[in-house]
């Protein structure tokens, strides 16, 4: 079975732009959650989604946007994009459930380089 | 909030050797507690997790133990092998998975 896929894989941005990474979960993975991973840092938690509905979300400004898809797919949206925004963007699935606290499957993330 | 802070931020081991990782986590209703090796270039694949009612969980070279009333939680590797070399995070949990900052572990032949 397919794991968790992003893409695109690398990304070059310049400040200001607006950008859209895109996930696709495992098969029969309802919930997806996204993080940002700073070079040298953990990933850090901005939002997730269940079910089509955003049920939880990080310390993040308002530049930062996602939803999910009816086929549980999702993309995750930044606006007015800062030097600070360079990061690799890491999506993760998990099954039926809507909390956090179950194991989390990360696909290989989007490297966003912003000039 | 909650924070998360990890130990040491870089570990060199020899082939065979032992390496542990230490985590201290500051909200007491944190009940989860995953482990993630980071292989170069992919995303975190989770090795061991474990539930704030247990206090040790084995997988064959991996263990991890958890001390509630001192809020620390550690991962065990033994007979460490060249393969194990990545950056390892632990994380806890309580509405959000709040990450350690990681730390490179280096084994050699």
């Amino acid at each position: 079975d397919a794991g968790v896929t992003q893409s695109p894989t690398h990304l070059i941005k310049t400040r200001g732009q607006q950008v859209t990474l895109r996930c696709s979960p495992i098969s029969g993975h309802k919930s997806v959650s996204w993080y940002q991973q700073v070079l040298g840092q953990g990933p850090q938690f901005i939002f997730q989604y269940y079910e089509k509905e955003e049920r939880g979300r990080g310390n993040f400004p308002d530049r930062f946007s996602a939803r999910q898809f009816p086929n549980y797919s999702s993309e995750l949206n930044v606006n007015a994009l800062l030097l600070g925004d360079s990061a690799l963007y890491l999506c993760a699935s998990t099954p039926n459930v809507a909390a956090m606290d179950q194991p989390q499957h990360f696909g290989d993330g989007t490297r966003l380089s912003i000039l | 909030g909650e924070n998360v802070e990890q130990h040491p931020s870089t570990l060199s081991v020899q082939e065979g050797d032992s390496a542990v990782i230490k985590c201290t986590y500051s909200d007491s209703a944190s009940n989860y507690f995953p482990w993630y090796k980071q292989e170069l270039g992919k995303g975190p694949q989770l090795i061991i997790d474990i539930r704030s009612n247990v206090g040790e969980k084995k997988d064959q070279r991996i263990a991890v133990t958890l001390n509630k009333t001192a809020k620390h939680f550690s991962l065990h590797i033994t007979e460490t092998q060249p393969e194990d070399s990545a950056v390892y995070f632990c994380a806890a949990h309580t509405d959000k998975l709040i990450f350690g900052t990681g730390t490179r572990l280096q084994v050699f032949p």
